[in-house]
């Protein structure tokens, strides 16, 4: 069973501070990796997304990537209040179609 | 542009009703999913759809069925609906559903089996 794991949380930040967001996998053929935030009752909506060792930056976010060790990560900086949300790991597994394996997400509140 | 659209919005079933939840998408996407969120719990892929005319199981498809009714729609249809089906249901969407391909979501259906 291909598996991607997450803390739950909450995870809880002061704001301005750097949020720091794990994510661990066990098919170690994958490729893809992707960041979803998901907001209280809506969908997830895509942040980032990863495939090479790394990191890789879009304004706030910075996510990363060391295949090795089986692991993925999005920093947030600058953290605001309208951070607060679930982040959802999902990694495109080897093999087969493009089909995502979510984690359970980690639910991140950013306090004033 | 409304992306993917997902009917209903709510829905409250009773033990072994049936009910269809539809699925558009205006994006002239190839590829459709199908997937469910239950608390505490990540997305699970029940079926998806590579392209028009095929369909293909996920990780938990039993009690669904789906029909991929054309290149823009993707239905999921509960037969008798058991309460273990309580849920969020969200559609997705992607270009062509090749490698590393973003997925676009619909707001969701929320299910509610008594």
């Amino acid at each position: 069973q291909k598996e991607v794991e997450q803390n739950s949380g909450p995870l809880s930040v002061p704001e301005g501070a750097i949020a720091s967001l794990n994510c661990t996998y066990s098919d170690r053929g994958s490729q893809s990796f992707f960041w979803y935030r998901q907001y209280s009752g809506k969908s997830p909506e895509l942040i980032m997304f990863i495939y090479s060792n790394g990191d890789k930056e879009d304004g706030r976010f910075t996510a990363q990537l060391n295949k090795a060790s089986q692991y993925v990560s999005l920093l947030i900086r600058d953290s605001q209040p309208s951070d607060s949300a679930t982040y959802l790991c999902a990694v495109k597994t080897s093999g087969g179609y493009n089909k995502l394996i979510f984690g359970a997400g980690t639910r991140l509140a950013v306090h004033p | 542009n409304a992306g993917v659209t997902q009917t209903p919005k709510f829905q409250v079933l009773k033990t072994g009703q049936s009910m269809t939840l539809q699925c558009a998408q205006d994006m002239n996407h190839n590829s459709m999913y199908w997937y469910r969120q239950d608390p505490g719990m990540g997305l699970r892929l029940i079926y998806y759809s590579a392209s028009e005319g095929t369909t293909d199981k996920g990780e938990v498809p039993n009690g669904y069925n789906v029909s991929r009714l054309n290149k823009r729609e993707f239905s999921l249809r509960l037969e008798s609906a058991a309460p273990s089906q309580t849920s969020v249901y969200f559609c997705a969407s992607s270009e062509r559903g090749g490698w590393g391909e973003t997925q676009y979501f619909g707001p969701g259906t929320r299910l509610l089996v008594l």
